[in-house]
């Protein structure tokens, strides 16, 4: 069974300030990874994934996150944060193989400060 | 840009009574999926449907729950009798094939509120 944690519910930075959302997972096999990031009264929007290429994937908004198989990590960062940013950011897992379901971390509520 | 759409986006109910959640999945997507998020908690894994029937369910999706796709473009989630601990927001997603990796697109979701 495959596993998310966001470590921190609640994360502030000034602006301009780095951006860094932890997640661990827990999986078998190397799975496919997922940060999305729903802002409020919204769905929830791709921000970027990790599907076994290169292990830095950039994506939208100025976010990117390192896979890293040492560590079953995969943190978003963005080196400078905005005030647009603020919403709320879910790790997710699914397995390798055919689109399968997707396994949610708790979130992360980013807020950025002035 | 093709989006999936939900109606309604908030449902009020009483407790024992049917709800049908619908949605619109992207015009050329194949495979489409119900999760849910009881306020306060992590978005869980209801089911997912593909050619016409169920590919995978959750342990959540018990026999109150039914997914149909009745047309060519709505795909509906169906609570039977409502209890009280279904009052979540239930967003629908689909993703163009199932291919590994394919990313699913989420709709904005519908709030149900059982009374």
């Amino acid at each position: 069974a495959q596993s998310v944690t966001q470590l921190g519910s609640h994360v502030s930075v000034s602006e301009g300030a780095l951006v860094l959302l932890r997640c661990n997972y827990s999986s078998s096999v190397p799975p496919y990874l997922f940060w999305y990031v729903q802002y409020p009264n919204q769905g929830l929007q791709l921000l970027l994934k990790y599907t076994s290429a290169a292990t830095l994937v950039k994506g939208i908004n100025g976010f990117e996150a390192e896979f890293k198989k040492s560590e079953t990590s995969f943190h978003l960062t963005k080196p400078s944060a905005h005030m647009s940013d603020a919403a709320e950011y879910f790790c997710a897992v699914s397995p390798p193989g055919s689109a399968r379901q997707l396994t949610f971390g708790s979130g992360t509520q980013l807020t950025v400060l002035p | 840009e093709p989006e999936v759409t939900q109606t309604p986006s908030h449902q009020v109910t009483q407790m024992g009574q049917e709800v049908i959640l619908r949605c619109v999945p992207i015009s050329n997507h194949l495979y489409f999926y119900w999760y849910r998020q009881i306020l306060g908690q992590k978005v869980e894994f209801l089911v997912s449907f593909y050619n016409n029937e169920i590919s995978e369910k959750s342990e959540i999706f018990d026999d109150q729950f039914s997914v149909e796709r009745p047309d060519g473009s709505n795909f509906t989630l169906k609570i039977r009798s409502t209890k009280l601990e279904d009052s979540a927001m239930y967003f629908c997603a689909s993703t163009e094939d199932r291919l590994a990796g394919d990313t699913q697109y989420f709709g904005p979701g519908t709030r149900l509120t059982v009374l």
